[in-house]
């Protein structure tokens, strides 16, 4: 059974980079896309990116000028950068297992972390 | 404001059915794109529910369904349990924004 678990600080400052891991376990991270997705308190779910063990990435136009993943593969890891963030970067933020079916371009997602809390705020 | 609108609420009786709708555009559903759905119980991470617009993952049961027509989806579950009380939400890929986009959730209450 394969689980995620996202990592990284509860608090950060604005204007400052939020950077959150995740480690996949149960299953090898080779030969997948992965995601991270996020979700403000009361709110719905905003895609903000993927990445191909590869390295290939698309991202969330609406972000892609303050993001940047990456994947380590030898930790079974991805990470997510996310650069200069205000008050409304304030979301549970999800990692995701991706996969494609004929009929999406970008996929969905079958396996998802438990979330992590990250705070905007000075 | 979602890109794929679905209803905030709704609501039935245990042993019910009810349908939640997922309305996209040319840009998204109908335009071909497959939905799927997911159910989010309170203070727990989304889980996939249905996937490719009808199919459903091992372990789903078969009270949940769906189907897809035009711009819209559909969500149908049947034999209403308390346990299906949660947040559902669509998903497809939208070419106009080159992204993948998320409805903007649908709060299911089991009356």
């Amino acid at each position: 059974q394969v689980q995620l678990q996202e990592s990284g600080p509860g608090l950060v400052k604005p204007s400052e980079t939020l950077s959150l891991t995740c480690t996949v376990s149960g299953g090898s991270i080779s030969g997948y896309y992965w995601s991270w997705i996020r979700q403000p308190a009361g709110k719905g779910l905003q895609w903000i990116g993927r990445i191909y063990t590869s390295g290939s990435t698309n991202y969330n136009p609406s972000l892609k000028s303050r993001v940047t993943m990456s994947v380590d593969t030898s930790k079974n890891q991805f990470s997510l950068k996310l650069y200069s963030v205000t008050a409304a970067d304030t979301a549970v933020y999800y990692c995701a297992r991706t996969l494609v079916s004929h009929g999406d371009y970008l996929g969905y997602f079958d396996y998802w972390g438990q979330g992590t809390l990250v705070t905007v705020s000075s | 404001q979602s890109v794929l609108t679905q209803p905030p609420s709704v609501s039935g009786a245990p042993g019910q059915r009810v349908t939640i709708s997922c309305t996209g555009s040319s840009s998204n559903i109908g335009a071909g794109y497959d939905v799927h759905w997911y159910q989010q119980l309170p203070g727990t991470a989304p889980q996939l529910l249905i996937y490719g617009n009808i199919n459903r993952p091992s372990g789903v049961p078969d009270r949940f369904s769906g189907s897809k027509s035009g711009t819209s989806a559909s969500l149908a579950i049947t034999g209403l349990q308390a346990e299906d009380e949660a947040d559902y939400y669509c998903q497809s890929y939208d070419s106009s924004l080159s992204g993948s986009v998320f409805g903007g959730g649908t709060k299911l209450t089991v009356l």
